[in-house]
């Protein structure tokens, strides 16, 4: 069984630059997390999608940011435009239902100049 | 109002020894789950253990177990038998257990070095 795979690892932009991070979940799983750690502070949570629909996206910083996941399957988060205090590493998790465990990916380090 | 506590910034054991990360939190919600994540240099964050709130007993897998002391709010992580590969960053990380709301809330992490 394929891990959650995120696209791409690493992006350096300049400030007022979009950019869209991509997150594949592991096949199956119908929640889907974004998070977020900046330099020096705690993984924060994003927002949660079950299948197509935010059930939650109470983390999103501001509307700059844009959470997409059309069909249920991938999703997409789009920071438009970015500013510095963007930069850092953002984490896509997924799960089953009713399953305690969130599998993350590897991240997407992010570096606004 | 900060939920998970690392209070070790990082640690450092010999091979072969155990060691304990220590993890506290805090909720009022009688429901809820406790986590272990390890991050090792190469970023991804690997899951390690789950306690849940009502479990009777401590939580163990494979050379990991979780001290969970409910009254204390605490839910220290015990590595066994420390292997150098044991070396990454370890995040703590809890869910409130309020209808559908699954999101984690994370500690500062703990950073381990295992020596030779």
């Amino acid at each position: 069984e394929a891990g959650v795979t995120q696209f791409p690892s690493h992006s350096v932009i300049e400030k007022g630059q979009t950019v869209t991070l991509r997150c594949d979940p592991i096949s199956g799983h119908d929640n889907l997390y974004w998070y977020r750690r900046v330099m020096g502070k705690e993984i924060k949570f994003l927002l949660h999608f079950v299948k197509e629909s935010k059930q939650d996206e109470s983390g999103m910083p501001n509307n700059r940011f844009l959470a997409e996941r059309t069909g249920g399957t991938y999703s997409t988060l789009k920071v438009q435009p970015a500013e510095l205090e963007d930069s850092g590493v953002y984490f896509c998790a997924s799960s089953r239902t009713g399953i305690h465990e969130q599998y993350f990916g590897p991240g997407t380090r992010l570096t606004v100049t | 109002a900060q939920k998970i506590t690392q209070t070790q910034p990082g640690m450092f054991v010999q091979e072969k020894e155990a060691v304990t990360l220590d993890c506290t939190y805090d909720t009022s919600d009688p429901s809820y789950g406790l986590f272990w994540y390890k991050q090792p240099s190469s970023g991804e964050m690997i899951f390690l253990i789950y306690q849940g709130s009502y479990d009777q007993q401590n939580a163990t897998e494979g050379r990991y177990s979780l001290n969970f002391q409910k009254a204390r709010k605490s839910a220290n992580l015990v590595i066994s038998a420390s292997q150098l590969g044991d070396s990454a960053m370890y995040f703590c990380a809890m869910r409130e257990s309020r209808g559908s709301n699954y999101k984690l809330t994370f500690g500062k992490g703990t950073l381990l070095t295992v020596n030779p």
